[in-house]
């Protein structure tokens, strides 16, 4: 199993600075034959489902603020908030969809400093 | 619009077994992957299954060979029996949406959950 690790585990930023946040597979999630980043990243907020931002690791799901953005390519990605906004309080999680089962990172806790 | 209404919840004796339905409806149903993903209460998420536009399922080693998924296309519902569960399957239980290619397990659309508890 594919094995995604997150850091750091928890994050206080204040508002208006970049929050960044780590996601690292234990093998990569690189599909060499279209050269796609098999990589998702999601917010949860408190009682509610999670709510997709970004796949293929750098495309932005439709509504998405333009101050969220992903990168990273293999085993190694980014999620940026440039600008912390109130509503970005959250905990945000990645997920790889390379190979069954579609394992997803431990969490990232995101709060205002 | 998108809508995802998962059902069949409830509390089930260790052993047990209880059927998820998710009722879905604004896209077509058949032309997308489907998963379940799991969370207990306060903790992280889990993937738990997953079936393609094809048919094509994937379960999580946790609940291989106790947790089936399926499909009814005319009914447009994403199911999952689970059976023998034990008590670390208690979770609330997702149903999510994939991307448009058909097995493109990323999830694009969540439903509300339903809580699933395993306790005598």
């Amino acid at each position: 199993d594919i094995v995604m690790t997150q850091s750091p585990d928890s994050l206080a930023v204040s508002l208006g600075e970049r929050a960044t946040i780590n996601c690292k597979s234990s093998q990569s999630v690189l599909y060499s034959s279209n050269g796609k980043n098999y990589l998702a990243w999601y917010q949860q907020k408190p009682g509610q489902p999670p709510k997709l931002l970004i796949y293929w690791a750098s495309t932005r799901e439709s509504g998405v603020p333009d101050r969220i953005s992903g990168s990273g390519s293999g085993t190694d990605f980014t999620l940026t908030i440039s600008s912390l906004q109130a509503e970005d309080v959250a905990v945000y999680y990645c997920q790889q969809y390379y190979s069954s089962p579609y394992t997803f990172g431990q969490g990232t806790k995101l709060e205002i400093k | 619009e998108v809508q995802m209404m998962e059902s069949g919840g409830g509390l089930v004796q260790p052993g047990g077994s209880l059927r998820l339905s998710c009722a879905v409806s604004g896209f077509t149903f058949s032309s997308y992957a489907m998963s379940w993903v799991r969370q207990t209460p306060g903790k992280g998420l889990e993937w738990v299954s997953g079936i393609s536009s094809g048919g094509s399922t994937y379960h999580a080693d946790s609940v291989k060979g106790r947790f089936t998924i399926s499909r009814d296309k005319s009914k447009n519902t994403l199911y999952l029996q689970m059976n023998n569960l034990r008590a670390e399957d208690t979770a609330v239980y997702y149903c999510a949406q994939g991307g448009r290619g058909g097995s493109d397990y990323f999830c694009s659309h969540w439903g509300q959950g339903t809580l699933v508890t395993v306790s005598s």
